[in-house]
């Protein structure tokens, strides 16, 4: 069965501070797709970043990256210089490809609640 | 591009008393989510939709909840009777086909409070 670990509960950082959302995952399959999703306290959760399974390259957008390790099964998430307005919960999730009869399930770990202090 | 649009947004009602909750996902998206989200943990999926079949609702306590989406446009879910441990923000969303990688958009959700 998928599961995902967000192994940090709360993160609390001064404004321009660099800060690491740690996520591990488990599955079975060797084709998957891997999210990060912001969840402001509006409520909506953002969709932020898609990664599939063959694709190890990292990724950064502005402020934001991300480094995916196949070997580890980890796909953190960094943003440098954080400001206030990152101050959400972050949620990463895995949506596997099970005998291509999977229809998109999303299994999100628990969330990762950051604080960004001015 | 209008969002996913829930409502309402907050509900409070006693135990043993029903509720429904309404979503209209973005205009042309195929699949149809719904989640519920516990304070403090991750949404978990309770049932899925693509256009008006229902393709996934495994995690659905089926003996309480129940969701229609009759014209494969917007859905209702329902809960009945409602128990304290429904207590939770329910959340919609909906992607344009219901494949692994497809983007899933959230609308804001409703919190519900059963006391």
């Amino acid at each position: 069965a998928q599961k995902v670990t967000q192994a940090q509960t709360e993160i609390s950082v001064v404004e321009k501070e660099d800060v690491t959302l740690d996520c591990v995952y488990e599955t079975r399959d060797t084709t998957y797709y891997l999210f990060w999703y912001k969840q402001p306290p509006s409520g909506e959760l953002v969709f932020l970043i898609r990664r599939n399974s063959f694709d190890e390259q990292n990724e950064i957008s502005g402020r934001y990256s991300w480094n995916f390790q196949k070997s580890t099964s980890s796909f953190n998430f960094t943003i440098t210089a954080s400001q206030v307005v990152d101050s959400a919960v972050y949620f990463c999730a895995l949506s596997e490809v099970t005998g291509g009869t999977s229809y998109g399930k999303l299994t999100f770990g628990q969330g990762t609640i950051l604080t960004v202090h001015p | 591009e209008a969002g996913v649009a829930q409502s309402p947004r907050y509900k409070i009602i006693e135990k043993r008393q029903s509720v429904a909750f309404w979503c209209n996902p973005i205009s042309g998206h195929a699949t149809l989510y719904w989640y519920q989200q516990i304070l403090g943990q991750g949404p978990k999926l309770l049932i899925q939709f693509q256009n008006n079949g229902v393709v996934d609702d495994s995690q659905l306590p089926k003996d309480r909840f129940s969701a229609e989406r009759l014209k494969g446009v917007d859905s209702t879910l329902k809960i009945q009777p409602a128990k304290l441990e429904d207590s939770a923000v329910y959340l919609c969303a909906s992607s344009p086909l219901g494949t692994p990688k497809n983007i899933q958009y959230f609308g804001a959700g409703t919190r519900l409070s059963v006391l």
